[in-house]
């Protein structure tokens, strides 16, 4: 499967803890973004990099949310401290940045539920 | 501030009939609107794209007509069919070269009954 991969899937966790997700993009993506989808509403934009630089964060991310890319490749996005308003789906996608179009192919999501 | 509106926030359509979603952007800087579907418990995947240049695109039984006076971009689905019920976002970024973030709009629930 040559798309965007994100673990895990599913995340369960109760206030107050750290969590953890893993986006893995299309080979050779320079863009890489993160975004957030709650019921019943569109992706909102979170951050993206490119390459391994983290170009540019919504302020939606507040503190507690960090991200890396490392080497340029995967992405992490830890979430600190959680609470019952992260509980939502986050959203990887990638894109080719010397591509003709703005195209960004999404991961299938990791949905977050804050007990 | 919503910078991009979209309607309706759902729609049925009988199997065979038209599909019409619009959406309205305020940000004149906006260079490219994308459609994506996404069906539930799934990441959004992507339709079909215009850039401001042109009026209409086609593709297969979906097509993009975009009005850059009006700041207006529509979506039609032709024939719709049972397998095209699913979400329907429409989105605009600022610069096609650029690839900068994607606004959404809040999405459109298609249900095609037989």
């Amino acid at each position: 499967d040559t798309g965007v991969s994100q673990d895990p899937r599913h995340k369960i966790t109760k206030r107050g803890q750290n969590v953890t997700f893993r986006c893995d993009p299309i080979s050779e993506h320079n863009r890489l973004y993160w975004y957030r989808q709650t019921l019943g509403q569109g992706p909102e934009f979170l951050t993206y990099f490119q390459n391994e630089a983290q170009l540019e964060k919504s302020r939606l991310l507040s503190d507690r949310f960090s991200a890396e890319r490392p080497k340029g490749s995967f992405s992490t996005l830890e979430i600190q401290h959680t609470e019952q308003g992260d509980s939502a789906m986050y959203l990887c996608a990638s894109s080719r940045l010397a591509q003709a179009y703005n195209e960004q192919f999404f991961g299938p999501g990791t949905r977050l539920t804050v007990l | 501030q919503q910078q991009v509106k979209q309607s309706p926030q759902s729609l049925i359509v009988q199997k065979g009939g038209i599909s019409i979603i619009n959406c309205a952007y305020e940000n004149t800087a906006f260079d490219y609107f994308p459609w994506y579907q996404q069906f539930p418990g799934k990441g959004p995947a992507l339709l079909i794209a215009i850039r401001p240049d042109v009026s209409e695109k086609k593709e297969g039984r979906f097509t993009i007509s975009f009005n850059k006076s009006a700041k207006q971009f529509s979506l039609h689905i032709m024939d719709s069919q049972p397998g095209d019920s699913a979400t329907y976002f429409c989105a605009a970024s600022g610069s096609f070269s650029g690839n900068t973030p994607l606004v959404f709009g809040k999405g459109t629930r298609l249900s095609v009954i037989a």
